[in-house]
């Protein structure tokens, strides 16, 4: 059982439209992040939420943390084609520890 | 700047046979971590380390060993590979505290 649970597991949308991703745990982080990979690559870092509530903005992307600081989101506005990728949020429990990541969501954003 | 470099990138090894995957940073990182990912899996921790000498388990420890004898390299040993290995292992790096993780390239292990 994965500390992290991401859902939808898989999303496939038409260029254009909105979609959310979500990130839970019974457990509380003191940091969450978000990931991207592309295929035969390593993740790259998004972005980093540390404050319950917080809210972060990437061009069409935006992130929340939960107040409790046990869930987060990931909203993309007017998905593009190069928005296709494996989206992966990672917690950390305590500052400086392990990053545990939850099971990816593989987004496809057809043209 | 070279950041997290592993090799072998592809490796095939027979049941029962050991093997060392390397991974080197010259970010002079702190935190150090292998991962395994598995489709629909995610990411899984294996083993991880917050400075040199120390080290701990991370998810999925089983079958493997590390060590971190120097702050720039974490080596991950398999001792008797076994089919259930087969994966792409991802090593990763960050500085002290809250901040980014950098991660290989990958190395694509196949176990027969």
């Amino acid at each position: 059982t994965q500390l992290l649970e991401q859902s939808p597991q898989f999303l496939s949308i038409q260029e254009g439209e909105n979609l959310t991703v979500y990130c839970n745990s019974s457990s509380v982080f003191s940091s969450l992040q978000w990931y991207r990979q592309e295929p035969g690559e390593g993740p790259v870092l998004l972005v980093t939420v540390v404050t319950g509530g917080e809210v972060k903005k990437l061009k069409r992307l935006t992130f929340q943390f939960g107040d409790a600081r046990k869930d987060s989101s990931l909203h993309i506005t007017a998905a593009q084609p190069g928005d296709t990728g494996l989206y992966l949020c990672a917690g950390e429990e305590t500052s400086g520890s392990r990053l545990t990541f939850g099971e990816g969501t593989q987004l496809t954003v057809n043209p | 700047n070279a950041g997290v470099t592993q090799t072998p990138k592809f490796q095939v090894l027979k049941t029962g046979q050991s093997m060392t995957l390397q991974c080197a940073q010259d970010m002079n990182h702190e935190y150090m971590s292998w991962y395994r990912q598995d489709p629909g899996m995610g990411l899984r921790l294996i083993h991880y380390s917050v400075g040199a000498g120390i080290t701990d388990q991370g998810e999925v420890p089983n079958g493997y060993n590390v060590s971190r004898s120097t702050t720039e390299d974490f080596p991950l040993r398999l001792l008797s590979a076994a089919p259930s290995q087969t994966s792409v292992y991802f090593c990763a790096s960050k500085d002290r505290g809250i901040g980014e993780l950098f991660f290989g390239e990958g190395s694509r292990l196949t176990v027969l």
